[in-house]
């Protein structure tokens, strides 16, 4: 089965910060995807790479960058970050079949 | 892009009756229509999915249906049990490649005895 970590797993900060989530998947796949999770919203893309130095825009990009080093390591930069960007942050992977398998999780606070 | 409704965002059943859950989306080229499951402090995790060559695909307790022309999907499980409650989320796959998903707001089941 395909393992997703993701760290930090909590994270606070204050408007204005830098924040960095990582997210290493080991299973060699090719996409690995940024989602946040809101009550109401269900799971929102944020981001998306299909291999090492590729970087797709998904459906709710603004305030974020991303970053994919290796084809492993996935990161997600809030460079400014807001109050708005509170929320349950996933990453995961996908390779050769269409299942995503989601890592644990970042909750994170900006005050 | 595409868009994906879910309803209804909450559902109560009684243990041993069928819960069913709907979807609809915009994109008719959308392809593939996956169902996950999110227990509480949990990830999202694939339980059935269904592609547009098919109008029924059954995994146990789990029934999804998909009608093409009307751009709706559902799923469907019977004889629902405690473990059965979550949150789960449909979602649509715009692209023929499966290079990204397009989620529903989710519905939250709950089972009771």
């Amino acid at each position: 089965e395909a393992a997703v970590t993701q760290s930090p797993r909590n994270k606070v900060t204050v408007t204005g910060g830098n924040v960095t989530l990582s997210c290493r998947q080991t299973n060699s796949h090719n996409y690995m995807y940024w989602y946040r999770q809101d009550t109401g919203h269900g799971l929102r893309l944020i981001h998306y790479s299909y291999g090492a130095g590729n970087l797709q825009i998904g459906d709710v990009p603004d305030g974020y960058k991303a970053t994919r080093t290796t084809q492993e390591d996935f990161f997600l930069l809030l460079e400014l970050a807001s109050p708005s960007q509170t929320s349950l942050y996933f990453c995961a992977s996908r390779g050769a079949y269409a299942e995503q398998f989601f890592g644990p999780g970042t909750r994170l606070t900006v005050l | 892009g595409e868009q994906v409704e879910q309803l209804p965002s909450i559902l109560r059943v009684q243990e041993g009756s069928s819960a069913s859950i709907n979807c609809s989306y915009e994109d008719s080229a959308s392809n593939y229509f996956p169902w996950y499951k999110q227990e509480p402090g949990e990830n999202p995790k694939l339980i059935i999915d269904i592609r547009s060559n098919m109008e029924r695909k059954q995994i146990q307790e789990l029934i999804v249906l998909l009608d093409k022309k009307a751009k709706r999907f559902s799923l469907h499980i019977t004889d629902t049990q405690p473990g059965d409650s979550a949150m789960y989320f449909c979602a649509a796959s715009p692209s023929s490649s499966f290079s990204k998903l397009v989620f529903g707001q989710g519905t939250s089941l709950s089972v009771v005895p």
